[in-house]
């Protein structure tokens, strides 16, 4: 198994751009969540998925959407990129949501 | 609330001694409390996990304290190696059906040899 694997590993994007993050899960596991990492602040929540076609905020979701087409994918979008958003992005699923979560390797978006 | 507080911020530790980490919590409905480590470019990844009803959790050389009463838990690195510098982050989920898993801000260890 692959676990939980995330593209681009790296994006410049200049202000006002937009991007796809990628998420592929091959666990099978129903819930999946967007976490930023930003220097000493831990991890923040973004959006999360509990199955496919059901998707909910976290605690930061603005200037993000998603969408949950299959169980497998989670991709996350940024419409217009501003510098705010500019953090390390990470992926994360797990079979129930009181168990452990397993998190891809992140992408480092820098926004300039 | 659902804040996870944990300290310190940073923390050196020479080879072979004890790193010691804490964390408070404020909603007394969090029943699961795990700790993932994250090491350089990589994600966090498990480490070690805790419910309220045990005091302590050891698994080698990680050891979980867990304070019911005064919401806090704390995570003791014994015999500290330069392999287990990383950052560690503390993390709790409430039983009242929320999938939002709510992290400390992190600790950044570093094991000098």
């Amino acid at each position: 198994n692959a676990g939980v694997t995330q593209t681009p590993k790296f994006r410049i994007l200049k202000i006002g751009q937009s991007m796809t993050l990628q998420c592929t899960q091959d666990m099978n596991h129903n819930y999946m969540y967007w976490y930023r990492q930003d220097p000493g602040m831990g991890l923040k929540l973004i959006y999360y998925s509990v199955g496919a076609g059901i998707t909910d905020k976290g605690e930061v979701p603005n200037g993000y959407n998603v969408s949950r087409s299959t169980t497998e994918d989670f991709p996350l979008r940024l419409e217009l990129a501003a510098p705010s958003q500019t953090s390390v992005y990470f992926c994360a699923s797990s079979y129930r949501h009181r168990e452990t979560q397993y998190f891809g390797p992140g992408t480092r978006l820098l926004v300039l | 609330q659902q804040q996870v507080k944990q300290s310190p911020q940073s923390l050196i530790v020479q080879k072979g001694g004890i790193s010691i980490i804490n964390c408070a919590y404020e909603n007394t409905a969090f029943d699961y409390f795990p700790w993932y480590q994250q090491f350089p470019g990589k994600g966090p990844a498990l480490l070690i996990a805790i419910r309220p009803d045990v005091s302590e959790k050891k698994e080698g050389r990680f050891t979980i304290s867990f304070n019911k009463s005064a919401k806090q838990f704390s995570l003791h690195i014994m015999d500290s190696q330069p392999g287990d510098s990383a950052t560690y982050f503390c993390a709790g989920i409430h039983q009242g059906g929320s999938e939002k898993l709510v992290f400390g801000k992190g600790t950044k260890l570093t094991v000098n040899p």
